[in-house]
């Protein structure tokens, strides 16, 4: 039973350039949530998704980021024109469904920008 | 404001011996949920256990356990006999009740790394 799955797990991109970072939740889960870690801090959340639908982006950067989750395949999280500042590790969770206890997360992605 | 606090920022525990790692929260909703998370060095996130705001008794699973104080507003992880492998950085969460769309989002506190030595 396969847990939920991120990639890639590094990436290493200059500024300017743009990052896809995918999460494909677990199995039967239909419920995404985008967190940041920023060095030396805790998780910050990002945006939450259901399939085919935002349902809340409030922590989303209003420019340059943007997420999905399309009927099928995983989810993205896209960074356009990265800056230094966007270096964090980025986490996925998935849950089956809004009224679930719990969020399971991914291993993330450690994204550097050069 | 949903708030919490981890007032430890790093921890030493003798193996064998037990640690209480400290959180606490603020919310302004009856109905909520508090979380630990484990992340060791190798940077994965791993849920430990859950409380619910209504749960009568404290949460436990295996060697962990959740020491919850409602009226203090306090939800503190117990570890009892360190192991060398829980060493790593703990993460209390909170989640506020759902009433129909609003979201699910966790909210994290900063984290407290917790060293075993032997």
């Amino acid at each position: 039973n396969a847990g939920v799955m991120q990639n890639p797990r590094h990436l290493v991109r200059r500024r300017g350039q743009e990052a896809r970072l995918r999460c494909s939740p677990m199995k039967g889960h239909s419920h995404v949530y985008w967190y940041r870690q920023l060095p030396e801090e805790g998780l910050k959340f990002m945006v939450y998704l259901q399939k085919e639908n935002i349902i809340d982006e409030s922590g989303m950067p209003k420019e340059r980021f943007s997420a999905e989750f399309p009927k099928e395949g995983p989810s993205i999280l896209r960074i356009q024109q990265v800056v230094r500042g966007d270096s964090a590790a980025y986490f996925c969770a998935s849950s089956p469904d809004r009224a679930a206890e719990t969020q399971y997360f991914g291993p993330g992605t450690r994204l550097l920008v050069l | 404001a949903q708030k919490i606090t981890q007032t430890q920022p790093g921890m030493f525990v003798q193996e064998k011996e037990a640690v209480t790692l400290d959180c606490t929260y603020d919310t302004s909703d009856p109905s909520y949920g508090l979380f630990w998370y484990k992340q060791p060095s190798s940077g994965e996130m791993i849920f430990l256990i859950y409380q619910g705001s209504y749960d009568q008794q404290n949460a436990t699973e295996g060697r962990y356990s959740l020491n919850f104080q409602k009226a203090r507003k306090s939800a503190n992880l117990v570890i009892s006999a360190s192991q060398l492998g829980d060493s790593a950085m703990y993460f209390c969460a909170m989640r506020e009740a759902n009433y129909g769309g609003a979201t699910n989002k966790l909210i994290f506190g900063t984290g407290t790394l917790l060293a075993v030595q032997p």
